[in-house]
C-alpha cells in the first residue's frame, strides 16, 4: 500500500531551527511536495523535490533522498507566523498526490 | 501565480437540502480538478478527481450519488452535496492542476468552503 509518515506535532522556539521529517512508500514516484496549512485555510505550496538533494528557498529548505524514501523540511529563523500544519505529499506513478496526515508545528516565544 | 477560487466560502444549510460549491481556475486552464474534504485536526482526504468533459473518479467510500461533481469546462468544476446531513459538515477544498506542458503537476488550492449542516 501507499503510505506517508510524518510526526503529528512538533514544538520549537521563535528564532530557532526545526526539521520536519517525512518518509514515504508509494507505487512509483514523481516527486515530493511540502505544503503549509494554517488553521481554517487551504494548503499553500512550499516546495517540490524530484531529484536527490537540498532545495533552498529563503528560510525554508527541503531535502529528498529517493533511495531512502525520505524527505525533510527545514525551517530557519522561526517566526510566530510559522505556526501551522506542514503537509508532506508524494506524487505517485499516476501523478496523484498521496498525502501525509500533517505535522502541527507550534512556535513558542 | 495560478489562482483558484471557491464559492461560497461558508454555507449553512438545513438537513436534507442540497448545496453546490463552485471551484474556478482564474488565470489558467485546469484539465484536472480535485475535491478534498478535511475534518477538524485531520489531513486532507481526496474525495474525487475530475477531468474536463468526463465523469469524475471517486475514491473508495465516497458516494458518487451523494457528492455530484461536474467539470463542465477547463476553468470550472462544481461539487453538489445532495440531501446533506450533519455528518457532512466539513471543510471542502478544491484544487486544480494546470494543463500547461512542463508543469510539475503541482496542485493549486482554492481557499476552501466551510459547510455546516444543521
Amino acid at each position: 500500500g501507499q503510505n506517508i509518515d510524518q510526526p503529528t506535532e512538533m514544538t520549537a522556539t521563535e528564532g530557532a531551527i526545526v526539521q520536519i521529517n517525512c518518509t514515504y512508500q508509494t507505487s512509483g514516484f514523481n516527486g515530493l511536495f511540502w505544503y503549509q496549512q494554517h488553521a481554517g485555510e487551504a494548503p499553500t505550496f512550499l516546495s517540490y523535490n524530484v531529484l536527490d538533494g537540498l532545495e533552498e528557498k529563503g528560510r525554508f529548505s527541503s531535502f529528498l533522498s529517493r533511495s531512502k524514501g525520505y524527505s525533510y523540511l527545514l525551517l530557519k529563523e522561526l517566526q510566530m507566523k510559522d505556526s501551522a500544519s506542514y503537509l508532506c505529499a508524494a506524487l505517485d506513478s499516476n501523478y496523484q498526490l498521496i498525502w501525509g496526515a500533517g505535522t502541527k508545528l507550534i512556535i513558542k516565544p | 501565480g495560478a489562482v483558484v477560487s471557491q464559492h461560497p466560502s461558508r454555507v449553512i444549510c438545513k438537513s436534507g437540502t442540497s448545496v453546490k460549491i463552485e471551484c474556478r481556475s482564474l488565470d489558467f486552464q485546469a484539465t484536472t480538478m480535485f475535491w478534498y474534504r478535511q475534518f477538524p485536526k485531520q489531513s486532507l482526504m481526496l474525495m474525487a478527481t475530475s477531468n474536463e468533459g468526463s465523469k469524475a473518479t471517486y475514491e473508495q467510500g465516497v458516494e458518487k450519488d451523494k457528492f455530484l461533481i461536474n467539470h463542465a469546462s477547463l476553468t470550472l468544476s462544481t461539487l453538489t452535496v445532495t440531501s446533506a446531513h450533519p455528518e457532512d459538515s466539513s471543510f471542502y477544498i478544491c484544487s486544480a492542476r494546470s494543463s500547461t506542458s512542463g508543469d510539475i503537476y503541482e496542485q493549486y488550492f482554492g481557499p476552501g468552503t466551510r459547510l455546516t449542516v444543521t
